[in-house]
Order: C-alpha cells, then sequence, then structure tokens
C-alpha cells in the first residue's frame, strides 16, 4: 500500500515570494507521482506529474517538482507567486503496474497568497 | 470546461430519499471514477470502471451504487444516506493505457449535503 503525507496543511506566502509545498511519500513498488490544485469551488487540475526519466518536472502556471527517490519525496517549488496561486493542492501517488488511476492523496496543503 | 461534466453540482436530500449523481466525459477516455471529499480527509477512491465494468470497490457501504452504462457515462445512485455522507463526489476519467501514468482528469465534483 501507499501513503502520501503534505507536511504543511496551510503555507501563507507574499506575491512575488518563492514557494515550496512539501511531499513525501512511502511505497513498496515503484510509483508515479502527481500533483493537482484545486481552486474553489472546482475539481482537481493536473499541475504536473512524474512518470521516469529526469527527476526535476516541470508543470503548467510556472510550477516544477523534484522527485528525490532517497528520500521518497516530490516537493513542489514556484520561484515567484500570484495571486491567482491560491489554491488547496494535493500531491498523489499511483503505483505502477497495475493500479491505473488508483490515485492515493495526501491531505492537501492550502497556499494563500497575500499581497 | 475540463472535459468532465458532473451534474447536479449541488444537492441536498434526506435520508431516506433516493437520488443519483450523473457524470459524462467527452475526453474519448475507457476508464472512470467515483472519488470522495470530505472535510479534513484526503481524497478517497470509490469506484473504478474500464471499459464499463467495475474493477475496484474501495468498501464502499451498499448505500452507494455505481452504474457505467458505457465508457462516456458514469452514475452514483444514492439511498438512505446518513449525514456523515455529505461531501464532496469528484467523478475522473482516464485513458487507461500501461507507462503513461494515467493522467486523471477531474469533473467540478457534485456537492451533496444530507439532512
Amino acid at each position: 500500500a501507499q501513503s502520501v503525507t503534505q507536511l504543511d496543511s496551510q503555507v501563507p506566502v507574499f506575491e512575488e515570494a518563492p514557494v515550496e509545498l512539501r511531499c513525501n511519500y512511502s511505497s513498496s513498488v515503484s510509483v508515479y507521482l502527481f500533483w493537482y490544485v484545486q481552486y474553489p469551488n472546482q475539481g482537481l487540475q493536473l499541475l504536473l506529474k512524474y512518470l521516469s526519466g529526469s527527476t526535476l518536472v516541470k508543470g503548467i502556471n510556472g510550477f516544477e517538482a523534484e522527485f528525490n527517490k532517497s528520500q521518497t519525496s516530490f516537493h513542489l517549488r514556484k520561484p515567484s507567486v500570484h495571486i491567482s496561486d491560491t489554491a488547496e493542492y494535493f500531491c498523489a501517488v499511483e503505483a505502477g503496474g497495475t493500479s491505473y488511476g488508483k490515485l492515493t492523496f495526501g491531505q492537501g496543503t492550502i497556499l494563500t497568497v497575500h499581497p | 470546461e475540463t472535459g468532465v461534466t458532473q451534474t447536479p453540482r449541488h444537492l441536498v436530500m434526506g435520508m431516506t430519499n433516493k437520488k443519483s449523481l450523473k457524470c459524462e466525459q467527452h475526453l474519448g477516455h475507457n476508464a472512470m471514477y467515483w472519488y470522495k471529499q470530505s472535510a479534513k480527509k484526503p481524497l478517497e477512491l470509490m469506484f473504478v470502471y474500464n471499459f464499463k465494468e467495475q474493477t475496484e470497490n474501495n468498501s464502499v457501504p451498499s448505500r452507494f451504487s455505481p452504474e457505467c452504462p458505457n465508457s462516456s457515462h458514469l452514475f452514483l445512485h444514492l439511498h438512505t444516506l446518513q449525514p456523515e455522507d455529505s461531501a464532496l463526489y469528484l467523478c475522473a476519467s482516464s485513458l487507461r493505457d500501461r507507462g503513461t501514468g494515467n493522467t486523471i482528469y477531474f469533473g467540478e465534483g457534485s456537492w451533496l449535503t444530507v439532512v
């Protein structure tokens, strides 16, 4: 079984500051890793995903994440945030192999960007 | 517009009512899912359908009954629910393809309140 821990439930930052949202996972098998964003009153939208290859993954809206296998982490970063980045962010894992679509999510991190 | 449409967006029902949530995907996908998002809990996978066949039931109580008549439509039939079933129910779809990490596209969700 897999589990995901998002280390911060809330992250307040000022506009144009950098931000890092932390995610750690545990799994006995290889995994695919995802970050989703949920804006108020909306569903989840994929930001980026790691399947294999380069450990630095770039996504939409200027976000990127780095896969660190030894630390079992997949932290999300953005060098300069905007007010419009205020949302809830979810880290998720899918076990490789036959676990199609069976995502295990973290608890979510609420990012609030202040002017 | 995410390509996954859910109706109704909001539903209030009594514990003795019978209602249904509907989901339609316009993405040509072959897998569909129901996820539950409750306050203060991670998103939970409820059901998975691949090519209209249910392949996963994540120990969901029988008062939730899914139906997948074709690969584009998914229903969640609700009866004799409990107040603790109040949550956001998210439908999702994906193209089942080994090795792609199975990007899942979510609808905007149906907010359910059980009174």
